[in-house]
């Protein structure tokens, strides 16, 4: 399995242009999680799906982030528009059901850096 | 009041040492999960141990194991033989609400970035 993949790795944008981070989850995991790191927040949870429908996007700043999972084998979260203190890097995460607890699994991230 | 509480921001070790890593956490539910990432400077996280809130014996996963004492609300990590490749930010985190299955978010800490000095 080539694990939970994310894309793209690293992106620089300028404030005010629209940003779409991508997301592979593992194959017959039923949770996607998206997770923001910083240096001053650490991890939060912005939003996470089951089944492809949202559950909770509490997490999420403000309205110009959006997510979406289409299917079982995608994600994006969108910033539109993005603008510095958006900044971060951007986890990816997957999980299966049942009784394995500890099956989550990130991907490498995206290092978002907007200018 | 926070979940998950590392009151480590750093540590240091020598090579070949054992090294043990604070964390408490709050919660009101009755089972719950425990996990340990570490996050080398690379930056992808990498998931060392779990523990469940009713194992009744500590996790342990090669060199690392988990000091689980439930009523101090404690998971420390310990790193035994440390070696140079451990030099990394590690997090601890839960999940609660296991027994229902109604939340299945993972809840971080603020970490601890471990240094080993040769």
């Amino acid at each position: 399995d080539a694990g939970v993949i994310q894309s793209p790795r690293h992106e620089v944008t300028e404030m005010g242009q629209e940003v779409t981070l991508r997301c592979k989850p593992i194959s017959g995991h039923d949770y996607l999680f998206w997770y923001r790191q910083t240096m001053m927040r650490g991890l939060e949870l912005l939003i996470y799906f089951n089944n492809n429908v949202p559950i909770d996007d509490s997490g999420m700043p403000e309205d110009r982030f959006s997510a979406k999972m289409p299917n079982a084998s995608f994600s994006t979260l969108k910033i539109q528009p993005s603008e510095p203190r958006d900044s971060a890097v951007y986890f990816c995460a997957s999980s299966g059901g049942g009784r394995n607890n500890y099956g989550y699994t990130f991907g490498s991230g995206t290092r978002l850096t907007v200018v | 009041a926070q979940k998950i509480t590392q009151t480590q921001p750093g540590m240091f070790v020598q090579e070949k040492e054992a090294v043990t890593l604070d964390c408490t956490y709050d919660t009101s539910d009755q089972s719950y999960g425990l996990f340990w990432y570490k996050q080398p400077s690379s930056g992808e996280m990498i998931f060392l141990i779990y523990q469940g809130s009713y194992d009744e014996q500590n996790a342990t996963e090669g060199r690392y194991s988990l000091n689980f004492q439930k009523a101090r609300k404690s998971a420390n990590l310990v790193i035994s033989a440390s070696q140079l490749g451990d030099s990394a930010m590690y997090f601890c985190a839960m999940r609660e609400g296991i027994s229902s299955g109604s939340a299945r978010q993972l809840t971080f800490g603020s970490g601890t970035q471990l240094t080993v000095l040769p």
